[in-house]
């Protein structure tokens, strides 16, 4: 079956430190893997996405993300995070062939000033 | 561009009543999806159309439920007879293919009372 597993529903983590958000995923063919943020209100903005190449895939906002294919996973990291941050990340995967996206259902950030 | 526009931006309406929700996508994009957006549920894809053709509908709940793209540039949803437990979050998205980013307007928040 596919699907997206994030397994942190809330982080909190202080202004300035480091920060990883985990994401795995199930799926049959290869991956498309993409990261939203999605802040109060509003809606969801594309991070990053890794469709093939690198698999350490840079993103707006100092955000940076690693596929492991042999982990399944697709980690979110920022070595300093700002309370601008504060927000609900989704993890979401897709395929060449397939335009619909099987989503995480999200971890929301919190930060600590 | 001024982005994905969707109206109105909250709707609050008695039980029983039509509903519309409406979107603009982005000029040249020819992808274009609604989502719903609950707590219990997280991201749901409603409907999914490309050059204004819907091309999967499964995920509409209920015949209750329509969406329509009469040309490139608007979409409307449309929800009647409506019932509270189609309060949710519905977000419009575009983009140029099915596997690019996709771009999310900032949702109309329904509340059916």
């Amino acid at each position: 079956a596919q699907s997206v597993t994030q397994p942190d529903i809330h982080i909190t983590v202080s202004e300035g430190a480091s920060l990883e958000l985990r994401c795995n995923y199930s799926y049959g063919a290869t991956p498309y893997l993409f990261w939203y943020v999605q802040s109060p209100g509003q809606g969801l903005q594309l991070l990053l996405k890794y469709f093939s190449g690198d698999t350490l895939v840079q993103g707006i906002k100092g955000f940076e993300a690693e596929f492991k294919r042999s982990q399944s996973s697709f980690n979110l990291r920022k070595p300093s995070v700002h309370w601008s941050d504060a927000a609900e990340y989704f993890c979401a995967v897709g395929g060449s062939s397939n335009y619909q996206l099987i989503w995480g259902a999200g971890t929301k950030l919190i930060i600590k000033p | 561009d001024a982005g994905v526009i969707q109206s109105p931006r909250h709707e609050v309406t008695e039980m029983g009543q039509e509903v519309t929700l409406r979107c603009k996508p982005i000029s040249g994009h020819n992808s274009l999806f609604w989502y719903r957006q609950t707590m219990m549920r997280g991201l749901e894809l409603l409907i999914y159309f490309n050059n204004n053709v819907p091309i999967d509908d499964s995920g509409m709940p209920e015949d209750r439920f329509s969406a329509k793209m009469p040309n490139a540039s608007f979409s409307t949803l449309k929800i009647q007879p409506s019932e509270p437990r189609d309060s949710a979050v519905y977000f419009c998205a575009s983009s140029t293919g099915p596997n690019t980013e996709a771009f999310f307007g900032q949702g109309t928040r329904l509340t059916v009372v």
